[in-house]
Protein backbone atom coordinates (compact mmCIF):
# COMPACT_ATOMS: atom_id res chain seq x y z
CA UNK A 1 0.00 0.00 0.00
CA UNK A 2 0.86 3.56 -0.43
CA UNK A 3 3.00 5.37 2.33
CA UNK A 4 3.12 8.72 3.66
CA UNK A 5 3.21 11.26 1.09
CA UNK A 6 4.65 15.02 1.87
CA UNK A 7 4.51 17.51 -0.98
CA UNK A 8 6.82 19.45 -1.91
CA UNK A 9 9.73 18.03 -1.49
CA UNK A 10 11.76 21.03 -1.37
CA UNK A 11 10.49 24.76 -1.36
CA UNK A 12 12.60 28.08 -0.99
CA UNK A 13 10.37 30.98 -0.16
CA UNK A 14 11.49 34.59 1.12
CA UNK A 15 11.50 36.04 4.80
CA UNK A 16 7.59 37.61 5.50
CA UNK A 17 6.57 35.05 3.16
CA UNK A 18 3.62 31.91 4.05
CA UNK A 19 4.01 28.51 2.93
CA UNK A 20 1.60 25.35 2.91
CA UNK A 21 2.65 22.08 3.36
CA UNK A 22 0.97 18.73 2.68
CA UNK A 23 0.70 15.36 3.87
CA UNK A 24 -1.56 12.37 2.89
CA UNK A 25 -1.43 9.54 5.33
CA UNK A 26 -1.50 6.14 4.73
CA UNK A 27 -5.37 5.45 3.91
CA UNK A 28 -6.78 4.15 6.85
CA UNK A 29 -4.52 5.97 9.18
CA UNK A 30 -6.66 8.85 11.13
CA UNK A 31 -4.11 10.56 12.95
CA UNK A 32 -1.23 12.99 11.74
CA UNK A 33 1.50 14.57 13.47
CA UNK A 34 4.54 17.01 12.09
CA UNK A 35 7.55 17.49 13.28
CA UNK A 36 10.38 20.22 12.51
CA UNK A 37 13.96 19.01 12.72
CA UNK A 38 16.83 21.37 12.22
CA UNK A 39 20.47 20.97 13.43
CA UNK A 40 20.19 23.03 16.53
CA UNK A 41 17.37 21.60 17.71
CA UNK A 42 16.85 18.36 16.64
CA UNK A 43 13.18 16.95 16.13
CA UNK A 44 10.56 18.68 17.85
CA UNK A 45 7.02 18.00 17.89
CA UNK A 46 4.68 20.43 16.35
CA UNK A 47 1.32 19.38 16.41
CA UNK A 48 -0.87 16.13 15.93
CA UNK A 49 -4.55 15.68 13.94
CA UNK A 50 -7.44 13.36 14.55
CA UNK A 51 -10.53 12.94 12.45
CA UNK A 52 -10.33 17.07 11.85
CA UNK A 53 -9.34 18.33 14.86
CA UNK A 54 -6.10 19.28 16.21
CA UNK A 55 -5.27 16.90 19.61
CA UNK A 56 -2.40 17.65 20.78
CA UNK A 57 0.04 20.68 20.31
CA UNK A 58 3.64 21.44 20.84
CA UNK A 59 5.34 24.75 21.69
CA UNK A 60 5.56 26.59 18.81
CA UNK A 61 4.50 30.06 17.86
CA UNK A 62 0.90 30.76 16.42
CA UNK A 63 2.62 31.23 12.52
CA UNK A 64 2.86 27.69 13.06
CA UNK A 65 -0.51 26.06 12.51
CA UNK A 66 -2.47 23.26 10.58
CA UNK A 67 -5.43 21.63 9.39
CA UNK A 68 -6.83 17.98 8.80
CA UNK A 69 -9.20 17.32 5.76
CA UNK A 70 -12.35 14.17 6.34
CA UNK A 71 -10.04 12.20 3.61
CA UNK A 72 -7.21 12.48 6.71
CA UNK A 73 -4.61 14.58 4.45
CA UNK A 74 -3.30 17.79 6.64
CA UNK A 75 -1.86 20.75 5.40
CA UNK A 76 0.72 22.48 7.50
CA UNK A 77 0.81 26.48 7.38
CA UNK A 78 3.61 28.82 7.98
CA UNK A 79 3.07 32.43 8.34
CA UNK A 80 5.49 35.40 8.84
CA UNK A 81 8.60 33.29 7.40
CA UNK A 82 11.38 33.74 9.48
CA UNK A 83 15.01 32.40 8.58
CA UNK A 84 14.96 30.15 11.69
CA UNK A 85 11.93 28.47 9.90
CA UNK A 86 14.70 26.67 7.48
CA UNK A 87 13.95 23.02 8.32
CA UNK A 88 13.43 19.83 7.39
CA UNK A 89 9.37 19.00 7.87
CA UNK A 90 8.29 15.80 8.84
CA UNK A 91 4.72 14.18 9.18
CA UNK A 92 3.73 10.82 10.35
CA UNK A 93 0.43 9.51 10.23
CA UNK A 94 -0.81 6.56 12.55
CA UNK A 95 -4.02 4.18 12.69
CA UNK A 96 -5.11 6.09 15.85
CA UNK A 97 -2.45 6.99 19.07
CA UNK A 98 0.78 6.51 17.45
CA UNK A 99 2.34 5.77 20.90
CA UNK A 100 0.19 2.86 20.67
CA UNK A 101 -0.18 1.73 17.42
CA UNK A 102 3.06 2.77 15.84
CA UNK A 103 4.30 5.49 13.11
CA UNK A 104 4.94 6.17 9.42
CA UNK A 105 6.55 8.76 8.23
CA UNK A 106 6.71 10.49 4.98
CA UNK A 107 10.47 11.56 3.86
CA UNK A 108 9.75 15.11 4.67
CA UNK A 109 9.78 18.84 2.86
CA UNK A 110 12.59 20.43 3.36
CA UNK A 111 12.00 24.29 3.44
CA UNK A 112 15.02 27.21 3.25
CA UNK A 113 13.51 30.90 4.10
CA UNK A 114 16.03 33.23 2.64
CA UNK B 1 16.07 19.11 30.23
CA UNK B 2 15.58 16.60 27.53
CA UNK B 3 13.16 13.54 28.52
CA UNK B 4 15.10 11.48 26.48
CA UNK B 5 18.65 10.92 26.43
CA UNK B 6 21.20 9.02 23.66
CA UNK B 7 24.56 7.80 23.60
CA UNK B 8 27.04 8.06 21.81
CA UNK B 9 26.24 10.76 19.92
CA UNK B 10 28.22 9.37 16.71
CA UNK B 11 29.55 6.03 16.73
CA UNK B 12 32.21 4.05 13.78
CA UNK B 13 32.83 0.81 13.51
CA UNK B 14 33.80 -1.57 11.28
CA UNK B 15 31.82 -3.90 9.19
CA UNK B 16 30.56 -6.91 11.43
CA UNK B 17 30.51 -5.43 14.51
CA UNK B 18 28.06 -5.81 17.11
CA UNK B 19 26.78 -2.17 17.83
CA UNK B 20 25.03 -0.73 20.98
CA UNK B 21 23.17 2.46 21.09
CA UNK B 22 21.42 3.55 24.72
CA UNK B 23 18.83 5.46 25.25
CA UNK B 24 17.42 6.83 28.68
CA UNK B 25 14.06 8.49 29.79
CA UNK B 26 12.23 10.16 32.16
CA UNK B 27 8.93 9.02 34.16
CA UNK B 28 5.99 9.85 32.37
CA UNK B 29 7.30 8.03 28.99
CA UNK B 30 5.29 4.99 28.42
CA UNK B 31 6.93 3.44 24.95
CA UNK B 32 10.24 4.03 23.07
CA UNK B 33 9.92 4.11 19.30
CA UNK B 34 13.70 3.35 17.52
CA UNK B 35 13.65 5.34 14.57
CA UNK B 36 16.25 5.29 11.20
CA UNK B 37 17.24 8.20 9.31
CA UNK B 38 19.17 7.88 6.09
CA UNK B 39 20.81 10.72 4.46
CA UNK B 40 17.91 12.67 2.63
CA UNK B 41 15.76 12.97 5.74
CA UNK B 42 13.26 10.48 5.41
CA UNK B 43 12.55 8.51 8.58
CA UNK B 44 11.95 4.52 9.56
CA UNK B 45 10.30 3.55 12.23
CA UNK B 46 12.32 0.02 13.85
CA UNK B 47 10.21 -0.70 16.83
CA UNK B 48 8.29 0.46 19.25
CA UNK B 49 8.58 -1.01 22.35
CA UNK B 50 6.77 -0.29 25.86
CA UNK B 51 8.25 -3.93 27.50
CA UNK B 52 10.56 -6.43 27.30
CA UNK B 53 12.61 -7.05 23.50
CA UNK B 54 12.28 -7.22 20.05
CA UNK B 55 13.95 -8.28 16.83
CA UNK B 56 13.58 -7.90 13.41
CA UNK B 57 16.46 -9.66 11.36
CA UNK B 58 19.88 -8.64 12.43
CA UNK B 59 18.30 -5.82 14.82
CA UNK B 60 17.48 -6.35 18.55
CA UNK B 61 15.87 -3.43 20.84
CA UNK B 62 15.58 -4.01 24.61
CA UNK B 63 13.19 -2.38 27.23
CA UNK B 64 14.11 -2.09 31.19
CA UNK B 65 11.13 -0.07 32.20
CA UNK B 66 12.01 -0.12 35.85
CA UNK B 67 15.47 0.91 34.78
CA UNK B 68 14.33 3.60 32.27
CA UNK B 69 16.49 2.66 29.58
CA UNK B 70 16.65 0.87 26.03
CA UNK B 71 19.07 -0.22 23.82
CA UNK B 72 19.05 -0.87 19.80
CA UNK B 73 21.27 -3.38 19.12
CA UNK B 74 23.06 -4.03 15.56
CA UNK B 75 24.65 -8.08 15.02
CA UNK B 76 26.91 -8.36 11.96
CA UNK B 77 26.70 -4.32 11.00
CA UNK B 78 26.90 -3.89 7.31
CA UNK B 79 27.87 -0.23 5.45
CA UNK B 80 24.17 -0.03 4.77
CA UNK B 81 23.23 0.11 8.50
CA UNK B 82 25.08 4.05 8.79
CA UNK B 83 22.35 6.33 9.38
CA UNK B 84 21.14 8.40 12.20
CA UNK B 85 19.39 6.45 14.83
CA UNK B 86 16.82 7.99 16.97
CA UNK B 87 15.13 7.18 20.21
CA UNK B 88 11.38 8.70 20.90
CA UNK B 89 9.47 8.48 24.18
CA UNK B 90 5.83 8.75 23.71
CA UNK B 91 3.04 8.87 26.08
CA UNK B 92 -0.23 6.62 25.97
CA UNK B 93 -2.29 9.95 27.32
CA UNK B 94 -0.80 12.09 24.61
CA UNK B 95 1.29 12.17 20.87
CA UNK B 96 3.92 14.59 21.73
CA UNK B 97 6.49 12.35 20.83
CA UNK B 98 9.75 14.05 22.45
CA UNK B 99 13.29 12.51 20.27
CA UNK B 100 16.83 11.83 22.02
CA UNK B 101 19.32 13.49 19.88
CA UNK B 102 19.87 10.66 17.53
CA UNK B 103 23.69 8.79 16.93
CA UNK B 104 25.24 8.89 13.75
CA UNK B 105 26.56 4.94 12.90
CA UNK B 106 29.30 4.73 10.22
CA UNK B 107 29.61 1.45 9.14
CA UNK B 108 33.41 1.15 7.45
CA UNK B 109 33.92 -1.96 5.12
Amino acid sequence: KAGVTQTPRYLIKTRGQQVTLSCSPISGHRSVSWYQQTPGQGLQFLFEYFSETQRNKGNFPGRFSGRQFSNSRSEMNVSTLELGDSALYLCASSLDRGAEYGYTFGSGTRLTVV
Amino acid sequence: KNEVEQSPQNLTAQEGEFITINCSYSVGISALHWLQQHPGGGIVSLFMLSSGKKKHGRLIATINIQEKHSSLHITASHPRDSAVYICAGANFGNEKLTFGTGTRLTIIP
